[in-house]
């Protein structure tokens, strides 16, 4: 099975720049949407960002819209986010999780284990 | 954009009890693209139902699911101790692709 692992979190001061990476195991990767999900700190899950199987569709949650950018390498089989103008409602866990097959509809098969922002001064 | 709200926000239940979960969406939700989370503590979330109805792989015949257009329900038989999770909804028909707030399982 697939595996999706995040990396790149850490402390950043409001207003600095962060980015997220996400691996996958397989080629399998390029194939499928690919999306970020974040949690806050005793919240819930919030819908980020998807990117379609070939990068031709791409949408943003209204909270993060044109500050992040999603993008994926699939000849690496790795998916990023960068985030500028971090705020600190930015702080929580980053998951990416695997969508639809080829375009963005579908359900959420497979998560990585996340990865930790913290937006502070 | 639509919302989904589930209810109730938090259940206090015994082992071997049942429950019923409630999504309901503020439009229509195309059912093949309703599907449910299980977020154990300190765990990523994981696929419990798809298309409304289909247990994803793995997953136990205690978990089922129903609904169309704006409501939906998720039921657990037989509760077990190790159902103690929080629960969403959400829906990939379209963007954005929001989950519900959650329903807070306590065994």
């Amino acid at each position: 099975q697939v595996q999706l692992v995040e990396s790149g979190g850490g402390v950043v001061q409001p207003g600095r720049s962060l980015r997220l990476s996400c691996a996958a195991s397989e080629s399998t990767f390029s194939s499928y949407s690919m999306h970020w999900v974040r949690q806050a700190p005793g919240k819930g899950l919030e819908w980020v960002a998807v990117i379609s199987s070939d990068g031709s569709e791409i949408y943003y949650a209204d909270s993060v819209k044109a500050r992040f950018s999603i993008s994926r390498d699939n000849s690496k089989n790795t998916l990023y986010l960068q985030m500028n103008s971090l705020r600190p409602e930015d702080t929580a866990l980053y998951y990416c999780t695997r969508g639809g097959y080829g375009d963005p509809q579908g359900s959420f098969d497979i998560w990585g284990q996340g990865t930790a922002v913290t937006v502070s001064s | 954009e639509i919302v989904l709200t589930q209810s109730p926000g938090t259940l206090s239940l015994s082992p071997g009890e049942g429950v019923t979960l409630s999504c309901r969406a503020s439009q229509s939700v195309d059912s093949r693209f309703l599907d449910w989370y299980q977020q154990k503590p300190g765990q990523a979330p994981r696929l419990l139902i798809y298309a409304a109805s289909s247990r994803a792989p793995g997953i136990s015949n205690r978990f089922s699911a129903s609904g169309s257009g704006t409501d939906f329900t998720l039921t657990i038989s037989r509760l077990e101790p190790e159902d103690l999770a929080v629960y969403y909804c959400h829906q990939c028909a379209s963007p954005p692709y929001n989950f519900g707030q959650g329903t807070n399982l306590e065994i």
